[in-house]
């Protein structure tokens, strides 16, 4: 069975351009988050989605967001890129808000 | 101050060590995962647990609720267990994972 898979790998974007990075859960998980890992730090919290609802949303600003689809699978959005924004963006996927979360290995972006 | 804080932040030790990294937490948690993560950046779930003592191959994980405290153990150290040790806990009613800094591991042979 496939793990939790996330798009691109890597990415590099320029100043002020949006960027849409996807995640496929593990199949039978309802539960999606995202979180953003700047280098040398441990990953940030940003958003957390539950059959298809917004359950929690980190400190991030409004550049940021996210949606979950039908199928559980998710996006997260982020506009007007500054170069503060280069990081490596985590999701992972739990059958439940609550239990065990399974990680994809993450989106690179980098932004010049 | 950090929610979850990790100790040490580096560790460097001999092929066949026994090591403990420690995870010390402020806040009520429903449960606490450790993580697992190597060059690169995809993170493996190792533990999760709300109690007690777990126990993987040569890998332990031991909480203690009252304390506010989880150590991870692995015995018989190899360089393959090189990586970068994270601690993360859920937090009570916000079902969120608040990370520790993580431990950076480096085995030698």
């Amino acid at each position: 069975d496939a793990g939790v898979t996330q798009s691109p790998t890597h990415l590099i974007k320029t100043r002020g351009q949006h960027v849409t990075l996807r995640c496929s859960p593990i199949s039978g998980h309802k539960s999606v988050s995202w979180y953003q890992q700047v280098l040398g730090q441990g990953p940030q919290f940003i958003f957390q989605y539950y059959e298809k609802e917004e359950r929690g949303r980190g400190n991030f600003p409004d550049r940021f967001s996210a949606r979950q689809f039908p199928n559980y699978s998710s996006e997260l959005n982020v506009n007007a890129l500054l170069l503060g924004d280069s990081a490596l963006y985590l999701c992972a996927s739990s059958f439940m808000v609550g239990t065990e979360a399974f990680f994809g290995q993450g989106t690179r972006l980098t932004v010049v | 101050k950090n929610e979850v804080e990790q100790s040490p932040q580096n560790l460097t030790a001999q092929e066949g060590e026994f090591i403990t990294i420690n995870c010390s937490y402020s806040v009520g948690i429903s449960a606490l995962h450790w993580l697992q993560q190597h060059p690169g950046g995809g993170i493996v779930s190792l533990f999760m647990l709300s109690s007690g003592k777990k126990k993987h191959g040569r890998l332990i994980a031991t909480i203690n609720i009252q304390e506010k405290h989880s150590s991870l153990h692995i015995t018989a150290s190899h360089p393959r267990d090189s990586a970068v040790y994270i601690c993360a806990v859920i937090i009570q009613g916000a079902q969120k994972l608040v990370f520790g800094q993580g431990t950076r591991l480096t085995i030698n042979p």
